[in-house]
Protein backbone atom coordinates (compact mmCIF):
# COMPACT_ATOMS: atom_id res chain seq x y z
CA UNK A 1 0.00 0.00 0.00
CA UNK A 2 1.52 3.30 -1.14
CA UNK A 3 1.73 6.00 1.52
CA UNK A 4 2.95 9.31 1.69
CA UNK A 5 3.94 10.98 4.91
CA UNK A 6 4.97 14.83 5.14
CA UNK A 7 6.52 16.99 7.41
CA UNK A 8 5.11 19.48 9.42
CA UNK A 9 3.35 23.06 8.93
CA UNK A 10 5.51 25.54 8.19
CA UNK A 11 5.88 29.71 9.07
CA UNK A 12 8.14 32.00 6.95
CA UNK A 13 9.17 35.41 6.12
CA UNK A 14 9.26 36.94 2.91
CA UNK A 15 12.11 36.38 0.93
CA UNK A 16 13.22 33.34 3.24
CA UNK A 17 13.33 29.26 1.76
CA UNK A 18 11.66 26.33 3.06
CA UNK A 19 12.43 22.45 2.60
CA UNK A 20 9.94 20.23 3.17
CA UNK A 21 9.94 16.51 3.43
CA UNK A 22 7.87 13.71 1.82
CA UNK A 23 8.57 10.04 3.40
CA UNK A 24 7.05 6.93 1.40
CA UNK A 25 6.54 3.46 1.31
CA UNK A 26 4.64 0.59 -0.48
CA UNK A 27 6.49 1.01 -3.95
CA UNK A 28 10.06 0.71 -5.82
CA UNK A 29 11.98 3.62 -4.51
CA UNK A 30 14.15 4.28 -7.90
CA UNK A 31 10.50 4.48 -10.41
CA UNK A 32 8.63 6.10 -7.63
CA UNK A 33 6.88 9.29 -9.46
CA UNK A 34 6.63 11.95 -7.07
CA UNK A 35 5.39 15.22 -8.01
CA UNK A 36 4.68 18.55 -5.85
CA UNK A 37 1.62 19.78 -6.13
CA UNK A 38 0.55 23.02 -4.40
CA UNK A 39 -2.97 24.89 -3.59
CA UNK A 40 -3.52 28.13 -2.24
CA UNK A 41 -6.80 28.97 -0.31
CA UNK A 42 -9.63 28.76 -2.48
CA UNK A 43 -7.62 27.61 -5.47
CA UNK A 44 -7.45 24.74 -7.31
CA UNK A 45 -4.15 22.54 -7.62
CA UNK A 46 -1.22 23.74 -9.30
CA UNK A 47 1.31 21.27 -10.23
CA UNK A 48 5.50 22.41 -9.12
CA UNK A 49 6.95 19.78 -10.84
CA UNK A 50 8.28 15.63 -11.03
CA UNK A 51 11.00 13.30 -10.23
CA UNK A 52 11.51 9.76 -10.78
CA UNK A 53 14.98 8.81 -9.71
CA UNK A 54 16.31 6.55 -11.48
CA UNK A 55 15.44 9.27 -14.48
CA UNK A 56 17.46 12.12 -13.23
CA UNK A 57 17.03 15.54 -13.07
CA UNK A 58 13.24 16.64 -11.77
CA UNK A 59 10.98 18.66 -14.05
CA UNK A 60 9.43 22.03 -12.89
CA UNK A 61 6.37 24.03 -14.30
CA UNK A 62 7.97 26.83 -15.39
CA UNK A 63 5.35 28.65 -13.18
CA UNK A 64 8.77 28.16 -10.88
CA UNK A 65 11.45 29.43 -12.54
CA UNK A 66 14.72 28.54 -10.47
CA UNK A 67 12.75 28.98 -7.27
CA UNK A 68 11.84 25.23 -6.93
CA UNK A 69 13.96 22.11 -6.06
CA UNK A 70 13.28 18.29 -5.61
CA UNK A 71 15.54 15.97 -4.36
CA UNK A 72 15.21 12.20 -3.07
CA UNK A 73 17.29 10.10 -0.06
CA UNK A 74 17.14 7.13 -0.91
CA UNK A 75 18.47 5.49 2.62
CA UNK A 76 15.61 6.88 4.34
CA UNK A 77 12.59 6.73 1.21
CA UNK A 78 12.23 10.28 1.34
CA UNK A 79 11.94 13.33 -0.94
CA UNK A 80 12.36 16.89 -0.57
CA UNK A 81 10.99 19.86 -2.36
CA UNK A 82 12.81 23.44 -1.62
CA UNK A 83 10.98 26.62 -2.27
CA UNK A 84 13.57 29.73 -2.40
CA UNK A 85 12.73 33.30 -2.15
CA UNK A 86 9.07 32.98 -0.77
CA UNK A 87 6.25 35.68 -1.13
CA UNK A 88 2.94 36.44 0.42
CA UNK A 89 1.27 34.40 -2.44
CA UNK A 90 3.17 31.02 -1.99
CA UNK A 91 1.10 30.82 1.22
CA UNK A 92 -0.34 27.59 -0.11
CA UNK A 93 -0.82 23.85 1.34
CA UNK A 94 2.24 21.97 -0.32
CA UNK A 95 1.13 17.76 -1.03
CA UNK A 96 3.59 15.07 -2.63
CA UNK A 97 1.54 12.70 -4.50
CA UNK A 98 2.76 9.88 -6.77
CA UNK A 99 1.53 9.11 -10.06
CA UNK A 100 -0.54 5.52 -10.83
CA UNK A 101 1.76 3.80 -13.33
CA UNK A 102 4.29 6.20 -15.67
CA UNK A 103 5.12 9.79 -15.56
CA UNK A 104 2.24 10.92 -17.23
CA UNK A 105 -0.16 8.72 -15.60
CA UNK A 106 -2.99 10.33 -13.06
CA UNK A 107 -1.76 11.16 -9.51
CA UNK A 108 -3.37 8.66 -7.60
CA UNK A 109 -1.44 8.78 -4.35
CA UNK A 110 -1.67 11.93 -2.39
CA UNK A 111 -0.04 12.72 0.90
CA UNK A 112 -1.85 14.48 3.78
CA UNK A 113 -0.26 18.15 2.77
CA UNK A 114 1.71 20.63 4.56
CA UNK A 115 0.75 23.90 5.10
CA UNK A 116 3.41 26.70 4.44
CA UNK A 117 2.51 29.98 5.54
CA UNK A 118 4.42 33.37 4.47
CA UNK A 119 4.18 36.28 6.54
CA UNK B 1 -3.76 29.30 -23.31
CA UNK B 2 -3.43 26.14 -20.61
CA UNK B 3 -6.42 26.62 -18.87
CA UNK B 4 -9.10 23.79 -17.66
CA UNK B 5 -12.72 25.90 -17.38
CA UNK B 6 -15.11 24.40 -14.75
CA UNK B 7 -18.44 26.05 -13.45
CA UNK B 8 -17.66 27.38 -9.92
CA UNK B 9 -20.70 25.78 -8.38
CA UNK B 10 -23.25 23.52 -8.78
CA UNK B 11 -26.24 21.58 -6.81
CA UNK B 12 -28.66 19.04 -6.69
CA UNK B 13 -30.92 17.71 -4.24
CA UNK B 14 -30.30 13.99 -2.88
CA UNK B 15 -31.05 11.40 -5.67
CA UNK B 16 -31.03 13.56 -8.13
CA UNK B 17 -28.11 13.68 -11.07
CA UNK B 18 -25.73 16.62 -11.40
CA UNK B 19 -23.17 17.14 -14.40
CA UNK B 20 -20.31 19.19 -13.80
CA UNK B 21 -18.01 20.38 -17.49
CA UNK B 22 -14.65 20.85 -17.93
CA UNK B 23 -13.52 22.49 -21.10
CA UNK B 24 -10.27 23.13 -22.47
CA UNK B 25 -7.79 23.78 -25.57
CA UNK B 26 -7.03 21.28 -28.03
CA UNK B 27 -3.93 21.06 -26.93
CA UNK B 28 -4.89 19.94 -23.64
CA UNK B 29 -7.99 18.35 -23.31
CA UNK B 30 -8.03 17.77 -27.23
CA UNK B 31 -5.00 15.61 -26.95
CA UNK B 32 -4.97 13.70 -23.52
CA UNK B 33 -7.46 11.91 -21.45
CA UNK B 34 -9.07 13.69 -18.42
CA UNK B 35 -8.85 12.91 -14.31
CA UNK B 36 -11.14 13.77 -11.97
CA UNK B 37 -10.79 14.25 -8.31
CA UNK B 38 -12.94 14.85 -5.14
CA UNK B 39 -11.71 16.91 -2.87
CA UNK B 40 -13.77 17.15 0.85
CA UNK B 41 -13.63 19.94 3.25
CA UNK B 42 -9.48 20.06 4.84
CA UNK B 43 -8.49 16.91 2.91
CA UNK B 44 -5.91 15.94 0.01
CA UNK B 45 -7.44 15.57 -3.33
CA UNK B 46 -8.87 12.36 -4.27
CA UNK B 47 -9.14 9.93 -7.98
CA UNK B 48 -12.10 9.79 -8.58
CA UNK B 49 -12.34 8.88 -12.36
CA UNK B 50 -9.06 8.48 -14.73
CA UNK B 51 -8.23 8.34 -18.23
CA UNK B 52 -11.82 9.64 -19.06
CA UNK B 53 -14.32 7.28 -17.75
CA UNK B 54 -12.02 4.59 -15.29
CA UNK B 55 -13.21 4.11 -11.98
CA UNK B 56 -10.74 3.63 -9.12
CA UNK B 57 -11.13 0.47 -7.31
CA UNK B 58 -13.89 1.17 -4.02
CA UNK B 59 -15.35 4.31 -6.51
CA UNK B 60 -18.96 3.90 -6.55
CA UNK B 61 -20.39 3.69 -9.93
CA UNK B 62 -22.90 6.22 -9.05
CA UNK B 63 -20.10 8.55 -10.39
CA UNK B 64 -18.79 8.61 -13.86
CA UNK B 65 -16.80 10.59 -16.92
CA UNK B 66 -16.79 11.19 -20.73
CA UNK B 67 -14.85 13.53 -22.56
CA UNK B 68 -15.54 14.54 -26.38
CA UNK B 69 -13.05 17.04 -28.59
CA UNK B 70 -12.23 19.37 -25.75
CA UNK B 71 -15.00 19.51 -23.70
CA UNK B 72 -15.09 16.60 -20.54
CA UNK B 73 -18.27 15.66 -18.08
CA UNK B 74 -18.05 14.03 -14.68
CA UNK B 75 -22.06 12.68 -13.42
CA UNK B 76 -22.93 11.98 -10.12
CA UNK B 77 -25.90 9.95 -10.08
CA UNK B 78 -28.52 9.26 -7.10
CA UNK B 79 -26.68 12.40 -5.17
CA UNK B 80 -25.98 11.94 -1.69
CA UNK B 81 -24.94 14.48 1.25
CA UNK B 82 -21.88 12.93 1.34
CA UNK B 83 -20.97 14.15 -2.36
CA UNK B 84 -20.97 17.90 -1.10
CA UNK B 85 -16.58 18.49 -2.01
CA UNK B 86 -14.90 20.31 -4.49
CA UNK B 87 -14.66 18.29 -7.63
CA UNK B 88 -11.56 19.31 -10.36
CA UNK B 89 -10.36 18.11 -13.66
CA UNK B 90 -6.75 17.57 -14.74
CA UNK B 91 -5.56 17.02 -17.84
CA UNK B 92 -1.59 16.31 -18.72
CA UNK B 93 -0.23 19.70 -20.16
CA UNK B 94 3.34 19.36 -22.09
CA UNK B 95 4.22 22.88 -21.38
CA UNK B 96 4.30 22.34 -17.29
CA UNK B 97 5.72 18.79 -17.45
CA UNK B 98 2.73 17.54 -15.40
CA UNK B 99 -0.99 17.66 -14.93
CA UNK B 100 -3.00 21.09 -15.60
CA UNK B 101 -5.85 21.22 -12.97
CA UNK B 102 -8.76 23.23 -13.72
CA UNK B 103 -10.32 25.44 -10.95
CA UNK B 104 -12.64 23.41 -9.57
CA UNK B 105 -16.58 23.21 -8.80
CA UNK B 106 -17.81 23.15 -5.55
CA UNK B 107 -20.97 20.67 -5.06
CA UNK B 108 -24.05 21.62 -3.02
CA UNK B 109 -26.18 19.06 -1.46
CA UNK B 110 -29.30 20.75 -1.31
Amino acid sequence: QVQLIQSGPEVRQPGSSVRLSCKVSGSTFKTFTVFWVRQAPGHGPEIMGGFVPVMGPANFAPTFPDRVSITADESTFTFYMELTDLKIEDTAIYYCAKAAVGYSSPIAFWGPGTLVTVS
Amino acid sequence: QSVLTQPPSASGAPGQRVIISCSGSSSILGSNSVNWYQQLPGTAPKLLISNDNQRPSGVPDRFSGSRSGTSASLVISGLQSDDEADYYCASWAVTLGGPLFGGGTKLTVL
